[in-house]
């Protein structure tokens, strides 16, 4: 399965609310995950299937979507948000993960 | 506390071989179904090889199939991923990840294991 995660960067502004969005090749149904990766950290679990948000982790994420299309949203950016963040589709193997969107302040 | 700790990382030449293991902690082992994934340098999040909790079901990714061999250790609480024959394109951080169900995801991650194969 395909993924297609745009944009590849994104620049914005403590206080703004950014979209990520993911499509597949196929559908996945809502095995759809998102997680958040700092510089020389592991991945971090944000969202899985597709809209359930982590244990922790701050309400101004969400996920949504199912079938072929996703989306992350995070409300009033806060500095601690500046990250890649990366999708993952756990429908089948091979897992695979969307190529990243760096989010980065403007 | 969960915890997944990788070891066994380092320097290798092109052509040989690294075992990697990953010690778990704070949950059910045996009954966790793993995956390692890698991340080459400045790169992307690469699903590497799956093992089910019993071992019956294992999965490779194209990229590694045959040259990898992925096992685990129920009674020692370790998860394993044999490396053979590697080359420069295997160079990355390997990370050992719990994966659960019934969605699949994975929720812990080790801290990561570097591997650089260079001569």
């Amino acid at each position: 399965i395909q993924m297609t995660q745009s944009p590849s960067s994104l620049s914005a502004s403590v206080g703004d609310r950014v979209t990520i969005t993911c499509r597949t090749s196929q559908t996945i149904n809502s095995y759809l995950n998102w997680f958040q990766q700092k510089p020389g950290k592991a991945p971090k679990l944000l969202i899985c299937a597709a809209s359930s948000l982590q244990s922790g982790v701050p309400s101004r994420f969400s996920g949504s979507g199912s079938g072929t299309d996703f989306t992350l949203t995070i409300n009033s950016l806060q500095p601690e948000d500046f990250a890649t963040y990366y999708c993952q589709q756990s429908y089948s193997f091979p897992r695979t993960f969307g190529q990243g969107t760096n989010l980065e302040i403007k | 506390e969960v915890q997944l700790v990788e070891s066994g990382g380092g320097l290798v030449q092109p052509g040989g071989s690294l075992r990697l293991s990953c010690a778990a902690s704070g949950f059910t082992f045996s009954s966790s179904t793993m995956s390692w994934v890698r991340q080459a340098p400045g790169k992307g999040l690469e699903w590497v090889s799956y093992i089910s909790s019993s071992s019956r079901t294992i999965y490779y990714a194209d990229s590694v199939k045959g040259r990898f061999t992925i096992s685990r250790d129920n009674a020692k609480d370790s998860l394993y991923l044999q490396m053979n024959s590697l080359t420069a394109e295997d160079t990355a951080v390997y990370f050992c990840a719990r994966e659960r169900v019934p969605f699949n995801y994975f929720d812990y991650w080790g801290q990561g294991a570097l591997v650089t194969v260079s001569s």
